[in-house]
């Protein structure tokens, strides 16, 4: 039962290029989330899927897109990568309605030069 | 979902009992209050969460004022590897909404 399982878990990227950071789930958890943490702060929402086939911006999605591409994975794209996206992050799951915790992957750790 | 006010830090000595504060003064009364911990850059681990009776766990203790606008972790004899940050946040348990996390408070443990 691997749980919430985060690929890759290391990333360079130049700046301009393009990746996608993906997010796969064994629970059967509806919810899915993407946060992105920089050195010495808290989590930031960029965005989460209530469901397949939904996703809705959190705190903070400019220059980023997801695609719940069914129940177990929910990935994140960068487009362009920027210096300003480096960080490390992190997929969580949770089951609403079930008075569940989130939780979370070990995360990706990107670099933008 | 409600904001959560914690101390950016605080320190205990190995061995004594932690007691990490959190204030969240909107919430609303099907929210719950939960604690995660995050050590060094790993994914954030969950503790204990609770609506409005306190709490207690393998892990720790979750004490919730009668008016549910604060609470408080309790790590009963905090060793080293206790130290991490702690994030308090509070949780709609119906449909899914935004998480949001604050800053957290970074517990240190001394020996």
């Amino acid at each position: 039962n691997a749980g919430v399982t985060q690929t890759p878990k290391f990333q360079v990227l130049k700046t301009g290029q393009s990746m996608t950071l993906q997010c796969a789930q064994d629970m059967n958890h509806n919810s899915m989330y993407w946060y992105r943490q920089d050195p010495g702060m808290g989590l930031r929402l960029i965005y989460y899927s209530a469901s397949e086939g939904t996703t809705d911006k959190g705190e903070v999605p400019n220059g980023y897109n997801v695609s719940r591409l069914n129940k177990r994975e929910f990935s994140l794209r960068l487009e362009s990568a920027a210096p300003s996206q480096t960080s490390v992050y992190f997929c969580a799951t949770f089951n609403e309605g079930w008075n569940s915790p989130l939780h979370f992957g070990n995360g990706t750790r990107l670099t933008v030069t | 979902d409600a904001k959560t006010t914690q101390p950016p830090s605080m320190d205990c000595a190995e061995g004594r009992a932690a007691n990490l504060p959190c204030n969240h003064s909107t919430i609303s009364g099907n929210e719950y209050v939960y604690w995660y911990r995050q050590i060094h850059s790993q994914g954030p681990q969950y503790i204990i969460h609770g609506l409005k009776n306190n709490e207690t766990n393998e892990m720790a203790s979750l004490i919730i004022t009668e008016d549910r606008k604060s609470s408080t972790l309790i790590l009963p004899h905090a060793t080293l590897r206790d130290t991490a940050v702690y994030y308090c946040i509070v949780k709609y348990s119906g449909s899914a909404r935004q998480l949001t996390f604050g800053s957290g408070t970074q517990l240190t443990v001394l020996p």
